[in-house]
Parts: structure tokens; C-alpha cells; sequence
């Protein structure tokens, strides 16, 4: 079995400061792990994945995430933070192999100061 | 616009009531699937589907059924045995094989009264 820890719930930022929201994950097997975002009452939206291949993984919105598999971290990065960018984001990692359900972190709150 | 809705947004619940959570989409997705989201809590999976008339249990489904007639569709149903049931519920969508990506409706928050 998986699982994902988010060690940061909230995480304050100036606009257009850099900021790295951490996610370590657990599992015995190779995994997929992936970085979902969601707005104020509404659904979860696919920021990124990491299934194969480069471990510096881009994805929308100018974030980007690096898969290290020796820590065990797939943490969250943008060099520069908008006022749009204020949600909450959740870690997830889901086993290799077959049908496998996908475990989510507890979320981090980034909440961008003017 | 393909996509995956979810009706109502809002629903309130009287003790000992039964209450259904509507799921359409028309991704052509053959995976559905049901979380709950409570806050500090992250997304935790009740029912998931891979095919019509075939559902399994997920992390927390004591209190809920579900029922997955048609490929569009995955109605949850929190019973009168949930003891508590206000949360947002999230549900999502994916191809088979493809569980990594999962594509989610814009939620429904269900409140007791």
C-alpha cells in the first residue's frame, strides 16, 4: 500500500515570490505521482504527473515538479507566484501495475499575499 | 464541451434521510469514481466503477451505495446509516488503465440539517 504525506496544511507567499510545496510518498513498489490543484469550491484539476522518464516534470500554469526517488519527494515548485495562484494543491501517487487507486495527500493551502 | 457534471451543488439532509448525489460525463470514460473530502482530510475514496453494472468498494463506503446502470452515469446514494455525512463530495472520471489521470466534476456539498 501507498501513501502520501504533505507536511505543510497552509503555506503563505508574497506575489511573485518563489515557492516549493513538499510532498514525500511511501510505497514498495514503483509509483506514478502526480500534483492535482483545486479552487475555492470547485473540483480537482491535473497540474502535472511523473509516470516515466525525466525526473523534472513541467506542467500547466508555469509549475513544474522533481521526482526524487532516493528522498522519496516529488515537491512542487514556481519561481514566481501569482494572485491567481492562490488554492489548494494536492500530492497523489498511485502503484504501478494493473488497476491501482490513487492515494491523495492532505492538501497544502497556498495562500499568495499582495 | 466534454466534461463531467454533478447535481446539486448544494443539498441538505434531514436525520434518517436518503439522499442521491447525481454523476454524468460524456468523456466516453469507462471509470467513475466517488471521494469525500473533509477539511485536513484530503480526497478519500468511497466506490469506484470500471464498468457498467460493476462497482467496488473504496476506502470508506460503509453508509453509501451506488449503482452504475449506464456508462455516463454513477449516482451515489449517502443512506440513512451514513452517521456523518457532511462533506464535499468530489466525483471523477478516467479511461481503464488510466487511473492516473482522472478528470473531476465541480463537487456537491451536502449539509445536514
Amino acid at each position: 500500500a501507498q501513501s502520501v504525506t504533505q507536511l505543510d496544511s497552509q503555506v503563505p507567499v508574497f506575489e511573485e515570490a518563489p515557492v516549493e510545496l513538499r510532498c514525500n510518498y511511501s510505497s514498495s513498489v514503483s509509483v506514478y505521482l502526480f500534483w492535482y490543484v483545486q479552487y475555492p469550491n470547485q473540483g480537482l484539476q491535473l497540474l502535472l504527473k511523473y509516470l516515466s522518464g525525466s525526473t523534472l516534470v513541467k506542467g500547466i500554469n508555469g509549475f513544474e515538479a522533481e521526482f526524487n526517488k532516493s528522498q522519496t519527494s516529488f515537491h512542487l515548485r514556481k519561481p514566481s507566484v501569482h494572485i491567481s495562484d492562490t488554492a489548494e494543491y494536492f500530492c497523489a501517487v498511485s502503484d504501478r501495475g494493473g488497476y491501482q487507486k490513487v492515494t491523495f495527500g492532505t492538501g497544502t493551502k497556498l495562500q499568495v499575499i499582495p | 464541451d466534454g466534461g463531467i457534471t454533478q447535481s446539486p451543488k448544494y443539498l441538505f439532509r434531514k436525520e434518517g434521510q436518503n439522499v442521491t448525489l447525481s454523476c454524468e460525463q460524456n468523456l466516453n470514460h469507462d471509470a467513475m469514481y466517488w471521494y469525500r473530502q473533509d477539511p485536513g482530510q484530503g480526497l478519500r475514496l468511497i466506490y469506484y466503477s470500471q464498468i457498467v453494472n460493476d462497482f467496488q468498494k473504496g476506502d470508506i463506503a460503509e453508509g453509501y451505495s451506488v449503482s452504475r446502470e449506464k456508462k455516463e452515469s454513477f449516482p451515489l446514494t449517502v443512506t440513512s446509516a451514513q452517521k456523518n455525512p457532511t462533506a464535499f463530495y468530489l466525483c471523477a472520471s478516467s479511461i481503464v488503465g488510466y487511473q492516473e489521470t482522472q478528470y473531476f466534476g465541480p463537487g456537491t456539498r451536502l449539509l445536514v440539517l
